[in-house]
Formats: structure tokens, C-alpha cells, sequence
């Protein structure tokens, strides 16, 4: 069972590069999310897409963009890398339309800007 | 609006002591709320959910949580710590069916031999 696979697992970029970080689900869910994780921090909502061909805003969007390419897959880009997006990156899907839909989460992308 | 807070970051108990995990949550409605578990470099993965079925959740590997409204409250409980359950617990709020999950900041959890 695969679940939720992130591409790549590790990253080191210098200040200004440009990345995305891949995700797919073959859960055939709906929804997709990503977060970051930063120590003390908890998880921070980057963007989210309730359904294929809708993308929103999270609670830290600035330095992102994302694509919900296909139902399977949404990619997060980050332009013009700075050192404050030094951080852990989760996606994540979840099962819209049932109340007690769980999140199910991906082993994460470690990011490092320099 | 909804929110969580997980007071302190990290706590320590001797193994075969009492987990307690505390949760507090703020929200305009009834909520949906989770608890889950993060282990070291790997993704979370869930170990309980309230619904509004029943106010005790019982999860897996031995956790349980009780929601209490009066209190706005989910803390998650285990009655005897065992060493494999290091690892940091986060809470999350939810408020309807296609809400987007709110987390807390996470509490990190050391099992003493």
C-alpha cells in the first residue's frame, strides 16, 4: 500500500533556487494538503485543493505555488528559495463528503536553504 | 475560527507510568478532533478520532482519549508507558466534513527506563 509518496526526500538548495516537491495518493481521495513542519510550530497549512482543479491558501502561502495536476497529484513550488523555508514538508489527502475523514500523511521532504 | 493548545512541549515518564497528553480546543461549532503520532523521520499516522459517537475513543496501541465539552477538552491518556511510545503526539481540531484540520504545536513524549 502505498499511500501518500513525497519526491524528493531530501533537498539542500542555495538562496534563490527553485524546487518542487511531488506528491501523489492512490487513494482516490479528493482533498490534498501541504503542510510544514518547523520545530515548536506544529504543522502549518502551506495550501490546500478540496477537489481537482481547485487550489487555496493556508495559513503561510507566501513563497509558494502550488498544482493540482490531477486528482493523484499535487506539487508544491517554491520559486525563489529563502532560508527561513528551511523546513519539514507533508503532504497529505483526506476523503471529502465524510465527516470523520482523516488525514492520511506522506514520509515528508527534509529542506534545506542555504 | 478553531484552535488547539497543547500546553509544554515535552513530557517524561518512567515506562509503565501514566501517559497524560493534554488537548484543549476552541471552536464556534461542534468539533471533529484527532490525535496523532509522529515517530522519529517518518509521517504522522493516527491514532484516534471523536466523532460525537461516544466521548471515550479508544485508539490504537493502547490510547484512549475522552472528550469533555464542558471543559473543551480531548486529552490522551495510556495507562502504562512502554518504551516504543517516544515519539511526538499532535492534537487537531476539525469543524465539519470539508474543513481543513487546525493543529497544535505538538508535545514530545520520553519514555525512562
Amino acid at each position: 500500500n502505498a499511500g501518500v509518496t513525497q519526491t524528493p526526500k531530501f533537498q539542500v538548495l542555495k538562496t534563490g533556487q527553485s524546487m518542487t516537491l511531488q506528491c501523489a495518493q492512490d487513494m482516490n481521495h479528493n482533498s490534498m494538503y501541504w503542510y510544514r513542519q518547523d520545530p515548536g510550530m506544529g504543522l502549518r497549512l502551506i495550501y490546500y485543493s478540496a477537489s481537482e482543479g481547485t487550489t487555496d491558501k493556508g495559513e503561510v502561502p507566501n513563497g509558494y505555488n502550488v498544482s493540482r495536476l490531477n486528482k493523484r497529484e499535487f506539487s508544491l513550488r517554491l520559486e525563489s528559495a529563502a532560508p527561513s523555508q528551511t523546513s519539514v514538508y507533508f503532504c497529505a489527502s483526506r476523503e471529502t463528503g465524510i465527516d470523520t475523514g482523516e488525514l492520511f500523511f506522506g514520509e515528508g521532504s527534509r529542506l534545506t536553504v542555504l | 475560527a478553531q484552535s488547539v493548545t497543547q500546553l509544554g512541549s515535552h513530557v517524561s515518564v518512567s515506562e509503565g507510568a501514566l501517559v497524560l497528553l493534554r488537548c484543549n480546543y476552541s471552536s464556534s461549532v461542534p468539533p471533529y478532533l484527532f490525535w496523532y503520532v509522529q515517530y522519529p523521520n517518518q509521517g504522522l499516522q493516527l491514532l484516534l478520532k471523536y466523532t460525537s459517537a461516544a466521548t471515550l475513543v479508544k485508539g490504537i496501541n493502547g490510547f484512549e482519549a475522552e472528550f469533555k465539552k464542558s471543559e473543551t477538552s480531548f486529552h490522551l491518556t495510556k495507562p502504562s508507558a512502554h518504551m516504543s511510545d517516544a515519539a511526538e503526539y499532535f492534537c487537531a481540531v476539525g469543524t465539519g466534513a470539508n474543513s481543513k484540520l487546525t493543529f497544535g504545536k505538538g508535545i514530545t513524549l520520553s519514555v525512562r527506563p
